[in-house]
């Protein structure tokens, strides 16, 4: 059964403070693992996919790299609108469904 | 691009009687939708995947009967939640999956239910 572990559950930051959100998986066969934030009251928004150790993805102060075992989601100098819920999904070949399987995410706020 | 509506985005019914939440894809066909449910400060707890034409399947605990998903074309799929309670009052967010765009999901905006 593939498994996604996010941590830490929460963190505060202040403004310009950069830091990494980590997302720990097991998975038979990865087949993609996928950022996504989350805004209250809000659907997810896509962020990143990844597919293979040692890729590296950016977008603005987010930069999102992934190993054997575990990603992680830098956040450079970030802001206040950065703040938000980020969630990690994996997709394996498992049972050959290759539905995702999501983390509990990380609830980042910024403080100004 | 890769944009996904949801309506309502807010929905206040009485129980015992049914909602119907629509989901669309706007500018990409949909091969797959998935309709997810979100308890405060939960992740995402799938319910159901579904492609066009086809029967959704639903994941283990989810009442099929009460959870009625019709994927009718592909940009758009219906969740009807029947003779609702309480405890079904949730956010409900769907999304969808376009092959040739890769594996990403795109979701859309989210349904609040409150059953009072």
């Amino acid at each position: 059964e593939d498994q996604v572990t996010q941590s830490p559950e929460a963190l505060r930051l202040q403004e310009g403070e950069s830091s990494s959100l980590n997302c720990s998986y097991t998975v038979s066969g990865l087949r993609g693992l996928f950022w996504y934030r989350q805004d209250p009251g809000k659907g997810p928004e896509f962020l990143f996919t990844l597919y293979s150790a040692g890729e590296e993805k950016e977008k603005e102060r987010l930069k999102a790299t992934l190993t054997k075992k575990e990603s992680f989601l830098h956040i450079t100098a970030p802001k206040p609108e950065d703040s938000a819920t980020y969630l990690c999904a994996v997709r394996s070949a498992s049972g050959g469904s290759y539905i995702p399987t999501f983390g509990r995410g990380t609830s980042l706020i910024v403080h100004p | 691009g890769a944009v996904v509506s949801q309506h309502p985005s807010w929905v206040i019914c009485k129980s015992g009687t049914s909602v119907k939440i629509e989901c669309r894809s706007l500018d990409f066909q949909a091969t797959t939708m998935f309709w997810y449910r979100q308890f405060p400060k939960q992740s995402l707890m799938l319910m159901a995947t579904s492609n066009e034409g086809s029967k959704a399947t639903y994941e283990q605990g989810v009442e099929k009967d009460k959870f009625l998903i019709n994927h009718a074309s592909l940009t758009l799929s219906t969740l009807t939640v029947t003779s609702a309670h309480p405890e079904d009052s949730s956010f409900y967010i769907c999304s969808a999956r376009f092959e040739q765009g890769g594996r990403e999901q795109y979701f859309g905006p989210g349904t609040r239910l409150t059953v009072t």
